[in-house]
């Protein structure tokens, strides 16, 4: 079983602020994903990520992807109150119709006005 | 565009009482999923369709059974509801597979409690 070890679990911030989550791994992956999930819903995805050391960039969000793809961080840039949520990255060893995705256990993120 | 449908919403179950959470997606993916969302777990896995026709264990799948219905639809069984049963249930689809680049679509999710 791939483990997806997501730091910190918890965050409180003020509007403003800026602050990068981490995705880490002792395995290796074809790809690895990003989510946000809001209450009451389901997770939408934000980022996908396949090269190694990739960068991507989604208005003040910065996914980026380990050079060995073990790993990812998630930069936030001067952080909005409507950036709380649940973000979840979620990584696939291969890919095809029976391949799956591994989900980490999430990092609460809360950004106060 | 409903994209993923869950029903029920809620459920409150008493423990040994049997239910079946429905799935429903209407973008023609071939692949389908169910995962359960406790606090602090994350997403696990409880069993996956490929494709119409074939089903296959995820992580957890003690417990629960599935039935691919047709393409569109794949529920998820609890013959006998126990307290460690008490979740948050999503359904999710991909075209196929997981492939780089597309996303799993989620439900909005199946609040059960069992009693």
């Amino acid at each position: 079983t791939q483990l997806l070890e997501q730091s910190p679990q918890f965050l409180s911030i003020q509007e403003g602020e800026n602050l990068t989550v981490y995705c880490n791994s002792s395995s290796v992956f074809s790809s690895l994903q990003w989510y946000r999930q809001e209450p009451g819903e389901g997770p939408v995805l934000l980022v996908t990520v396949v090269t190694g050391g990739e960068v991507k960039k989604l208005k003040r969000l910065t996914f980026q992807f380990g050079d060995a793809r073990k790993d990812s961080s998630l930069h936030i840039t001067a952080a909005q109150p409507g950036d709380t949520g649940l973000y979840l990255c979620a990584g696939a060893t291969d890919t095809g119709a029976n391949s799956k995705l591994t989900f980490g256990k999430g990092i609460t993120l809360s950004v106060r006005p | 565009n409903a994209g993923v449908t869950q029903t029920p919403k809620f459920q409150v179950l008493k423990t040994g009482q049997s239910m079946t959470l429905q799935c429903a997606q209407d973008m023609n993916h071939n692949s389908m999923y169910w995962y359960r969302q406790d606090p602090g777990m994350g997403l696990r896995l409880i069993y996956y369709s490929a494709s119409e026709g074939t089903t296959d264990k995820g992580e957890v799948p003690n417990g629960y059974n599935v039935s691919r219905l047709n393409k569109r639809e794949f529920s998820l069984r609890l013959e006998s509801a126990a307290p460690s049963q008490t979740s948050v249930y999503f359904c999710a689809s991909t075209p196929i597979g997981t492939v780089p680049n597309q996303p799993q679509h989620f439900g909005d999710g199946t609040r059960l409690s069992i009693l």
